[in-house]
């Protein structure tokens, strides 16, 4: 089936600093791609919709600013979290539209944890 | 975001029993409703998915029935096994791959052996 990665795996980083999460579609081009957070014991939230080669639309109460996702290519969207707080600790995680056979739909990439001290 | 409202939050069932996870929606336009499987620390895996012109879909022990009506959706789960013991999380979008999942609070499913 289609495969989505993610990197890195987890991250610890100091308060103050930001960092870059890659989310990758390793066997189909996926023209949207989705970032979704996650909170222990807990759904789901959807962040941002990311299409290739146009602006990410954000979800009510996320900050454009502070969740910065760019989508330059059909198999790579990034989402930077810039000047990290404790408050963003988190498993952040991707999804990507893609096509398997007949079916389309989306296929989810294994998470990044992320603590911020 | 429209809600989907998924029952019961925790499960325990017997190893060979049935669980049974439900979900329920609101928004009549939703046409594409999955099930995931998540394990600790990964990723959610897609575990079944239905549309509304079907009334159930079964692959292997895993089997949805939809009902349109009462815009209500349910995972059965046959002949549980130790293996499942994962949170499963109901969802539902308007478009099957094209917009973002609205996804149900989960149910953690614990099998005992």
């Amino acid at each position: 089936g289609a495969v989505v990665s993610q990197h890195p795996s987890r991250v610890i980083c100091k308060s103050g600093t930001s960092v870059k999460i890659e989310c990758r579609s390793l066997d189909f081009q996926a023209t949207t791609m989705f970032w979704y957070r996650q909170f222990p014991k807990q759904s789901l939230m959807l962040m941002a919709t990311s299409n290739e080669g146009s602006k990410a639309t954000y979800e009510q109460g996320v900050e454009k600013d502070k969740f910065l996702i760019n989508h330059a290519s059909l198999t790579l969207s990034t989402l930077t979290v810039t000047s990290a707080h404790p408050e963003d600790s988190s498993f952040y995680i991707c999804s990507a539209s893609g096509r398997e056979g007949y079916q389309e739909t989306q296929y989810f990439g294994p998470g990044t944890r992320l603590l911020v001290l | 975001q429209q809600q989907v409202k998924q029952s019961p939050q925790s499960l325990i069932v017997q190893k060979g029993g049935i669980s049974i996870i439900n979900c329920a929606y609101e928004n009549t336009a939703f046409d594409y409703f999955p099930w995931y499987q998540q394990f600790p620390g990964k990723g959610p895996a897609l575990l079944i998915a239905i549309r509304p012109d079907v009334s159930e879909k079964k692959e292997g022990r895993f089997t949805i029935s939809f009902n349109k009506s009462a815009k209500q959706f349910s995972l059965h789960i046959m002949d549980s096994q130790p293996g499942d013991s994962a949170t499963y999380f109901c969802a539902a979008s308007i478009d099957q791959a094209g917009t973002a999942l609205i996804f149900g609070k989960g149910t953690t499913l614990s099998v005992s052996s």
